[in-house]
């Protein structure tokens, strides 16, 4: 069983609308978290961390995190065809802080 | 931004055949890393290293050696290749300056028929 657990696997949303991720950790040692985007025959490049309770925005971008749950989501406003790709969400926990488990995916599709 | 270079870029082998991935950074970090992507599974960490002549072991290790011959430079070897080997692979770096910011190259996309 994966330790890192995304969803949807898909996701459709029209131009404008809102995006919504999440990602569960089933490791109870896990305390911080990435979110990476990766276009289709792109690598992937990372989006937002975050590692306290509570929620950071960037610009269209808006990550949330509950500890106690180890829950984290992605919101993404005003989504535009570009933000179309895979969203990767990863974890690591203090003892392997340097060896990041990645979930499965959810995969954005922005309609025009 | 980081650099990670990966070579090839496509590879094509047979069954029980040698390969080797290479990949270099250039942005002096410690940290490199080699990872799988199939679909369905993400990313998988096959084996990453914190400094020349170190190997830590990752996930899916198994039928893959690799070997970090200066700072830079970061092998994947599978000496008998399988088809479950077919895939892409991706090699990154990071480092505490970068808050362990996974940087990524651009993959290699390897078939073993």
């Amino acid at each position: 069983q994966q330790k890192v657990q995304q969803s949807p696997e898909s996701l459709i949303v029209p131009e404008g609308g809102m995006a919504s991720l999440n990602c569960t950790s089933s490791d109870r040692n896990v305390d911080y978290f990435w979110w990476y985007r990766q276009h289709s025959g792109k690598s992937p490049k990372m989006l937002m961390s975050i590692f306290s309770n509570g929620e950071k925005e960037e610009g269209r971008f808006t990550v949330h995190l509950n500890k106690a749950s180890l829950h984290t989501s992605l919101h993404i406003r005003d989504s535009q065809p570009s933000d179309s790709a895979l969203y990767l969400c990863a974890a690591s926990t203090p003892s392997g802080s340097w060896q990041l488990i990645f979930g499965s995916g959810t995969q954005l599709t922005v309609m025009p | 931004e980081a650099a990670v270079t990966q070579s090839p870029r496509n590879k094509v082998t047979v069954t029980g055949g040698n390969v080797t991935l290479s990949c270099r950074q250039t942005n002096s970090h410690n940290y490199m890393y080699w990872y799988r992507q199939d679909t369905g599974h993400g990313l998988r960490l096959i084996h990453y290293s914190y400094g020349a002549g170190n190997l830590q072991i990752g996930d899916v290790p198994d039928g893959y050696k690799a070997t970090r011959t200066t700072q830079e430079d970061f092998f994947l070897l599978l000496e008998l290749a399988s088809p479950s080997q077919t895939s892409l692979y991706f090699c990154a770096s990071s480092d505490v300056g970068s808050q362990n910011t996974l940087y990524f190259g651009a993959g290699t996309r390897l078939s073993v028929l």
